[in-house]
């Protein structure tokens, strides 16, 4: 079946460190998208890509970085810039031929 | 930029009864997408309205977006435990071929006692 693949599930991450979050979508969707939700809030925006090899940066994008090498894969790296990584991560992807936007099963990191 | 207010934050009520979530926007939509979200999970797609005055209903969900397309509805008939969680309002901010951005509302967190 298809869909989109978050790993891992749960991520630690020591002050200081990089950590990179894994998203895989096997719908053949153009775009792609990075959310963090924080309790009792909604889904901001940190990066989104429409097309391989160009993406833009959301509403939150400080301390964030993102690649798209290939269309089926939007990893998120999370630096040590970031100040409070600490967050449930969300990836989604659309196409205008679906016309919604299909979201995985997320990524929760904690700082440790 | 697009922003969308969902209200109320939380709503509890009893089995039975019916309910409903407003979101408004503060510009025209774009398509306007209702999520549901058990906690610490991905969001699943309910319902999507581009059109206004647009209405959709899927088994006891009813949901209407405005003539001017600012505003929508999400309606629960007859609430069961099955229908809790949290509910998400999602706004386009493109038309036509672009896939644009997708904002958010923060959520209202629906509890429904048997």
């Amino acid at each position: 079946d298809g869909g989109i693949t978050q790993s891992p599930k749960y991520l630690f991450r020591k002050e200081g460190q990089n950590v990179t979050l894994s998203c895989e979508q096997n719908l053949n969707h153009d775009a792609m998208y990075w959310y963090r939700q924080d309790p009792g809030q909604g889904l901001r925006l940190i990066y989104y890509s429409q097309i391989v090899n160009d993406f833009q940066k959301g509403d939150i994008a400080e301390g964030y970085s993102v690649s798209r090498e290939k269309k089926e894969s939007f990893p998120l790296t999370v630096t040590s810039a970031q100040k409070n990584p600490t967050a449930f991560y969300l990836c989604a992807s659309t196409s205008t031929r679906v016309g919604g936007y299909t979201f995985g099963s997320g990524t929760r990191l904690t700082v440790v | 930029s697009q922003e969308l207010e969902q209200s109320p934050q939380s709503l509890i009520v009893q089995e039975g009864k019916n309910l409903t979530i407003n979101c408004t926007s503060s510009k025209t939509l774009y398509g306007l997408y209702w999520y549901k979200q058990k906690y610490g999970e991905g969001l699943i797609f309910l319902m999507m309205l581009q059109k206004g005055g647009e209405e959709k209903s899927h088994e006891k969900i009813t949901a209407k977006l405005d003539e001017k397309k600012q505003q929508s509805s999400l309606h629960i008939t007859a609430s069961q435990p099955s229908h809790a969680g949290i509910y998400l309002c999602g706004g386009g901010d493109a038309g036509g071929t672009s896939y644009g951005k997708l904002t958010f509302g923060q959520g209202t967190i629906l509890t429904v006692h048997p």
